[in-house]
C-alpha cells in the first residue's frame, strides 16, 4: 500500500498526559498537512510543512501542540497535557511537488481518533 | 477570515436522480476549488479541482461549476447511485487550507 498511513488508529489517554501521533506520507511527497477534525466538522487546518521546514501554523493551534518533521519524510504531531477538547480525529495529509500554483490535492490518511478521558 | 458554508447540512435523494450540493465561500477571493469525498472513519478523498478561470468542470457522472460573481461552487452527481452515500466537502486555499463543514449525501435505492 503507498498511500499515507499514520499511527495509531486510536489513542485513548487520561486528561493531562501526553500523546504523539505519527505520519508516514507518500514517498515522493514534499508537502504534509496535519488536520483536526470532530463530529460533524469538516476538516480543520493545524499545521503544513515543506519538506522539513514548518511553513503554517495555524493560530487555533495552541502551545500544547507541537509538529516536526525531520529529514523531509515522516511527521509526528505531539499534544502535551491534553484535555477532553483535544477529542478528535486527527489527520494527515501529503502533496506532492507543484508546478508553483500551490494547488495542493491531497491525499489524506486514514486518521488517529483521539480520546481523553 | 476566509469561511466555507455549505447548504446542507444532508441531503436525501432518490436513486437515478441528481443531486446537487452547494459551496459559497465568504472573505476570500480563491483562485481554485476542490472537493472531496469522506465516508465514515475515514479521510476524505480528492474528487474535483476547479479554477477562477474555469466555468464547468466534468469527470464521469460528476460536475462542478464555480461562479466568481456569487462566490460559489455547485457539485452535481448524475444519475446517483446508494454507492455515492458519503459526505461531501468543499475546500480552498487562502492563507490556509480551509474545508467547510461538508454534506452528508444520502441516496437511495
Amino acid at each position: 500500500d503507498t498511500g499515507v498511513s499514520q499511527d495509531p488508529r486510536h489513542k485513548i489517554t487520561k486528561r493531562g498526559q501526553n500523546v504523539t501521533f505519527r505520519c508516514d506520507p507518500i514517498s515522493e511527497h514534499n508537502r504534509l498537512y496535519w488536520y483536526r477534525q470532530t463530529l460533524g466538522q469538516g476538516p480543520e487546518f493545524l499545521t503544513y510543512f515543506q519538506n522539513e521546514a514548518q511553513l503554517e501554523k495555524s493560530r487555533l493551534l495552541s502551545d500544547r501542540f507541537s509538529a516536526e518533521r525531520p529529514k523531509g519524510s515522516f511527521s509526528t504531531l505531539e499534544i502535551q497535557r491534553t484535555e477532553q477538547g483535544d477529542s478528535a480525529m486527527y489527520l494527515c495529509a501529503s502533496s506532492p511537488r507543484g508546478t508553483g500554483k500551490r494547488e495542493d490535492t491531497q491525499y489524506f490518511g486514514p486518521g488517529t481518533r483521539l480520546t481523553v478521558l | 477570515s476566509q469561511k466555507i458554508e455549505q447548504n446542507s447540512e444532508a441531503l436525501n435523494i432518490q436513486e437515478g436522480k441528481t443531486a446537487t450540493l452547494t459551496c459559497n465561500y465568504t472573505n476570500y477571493s480563491p483562485a481554485y476549488l476542490q472537493w472531496y469525498r469522506q465516508d465514515p472513519g475515514r479521510g476524505p478523498v480528492f474528487l474535483l479541482l476547479i479554477r477562477e478561470n474555469e466555468k464547468e468542470k466534468r469527470k464521469e457522472r460528476l460536475k462542478v461549476t464555480f461562479d466568481t460573481t456569487l462566490k460559489q461552487s455547485l457539485f452535481h452527481i448524475t444519475a446517483s447511485q446508494p454507492a455515492d452515500s458519503a459526505t461531501y466537502l468543499c475546500a480552498c486555499r487562502g492563507q490556509n487550507f480551509v474545508f467547510g463543514p461538508g454534506t452528508r449525501l444520502s441516496v437511495l435505492p
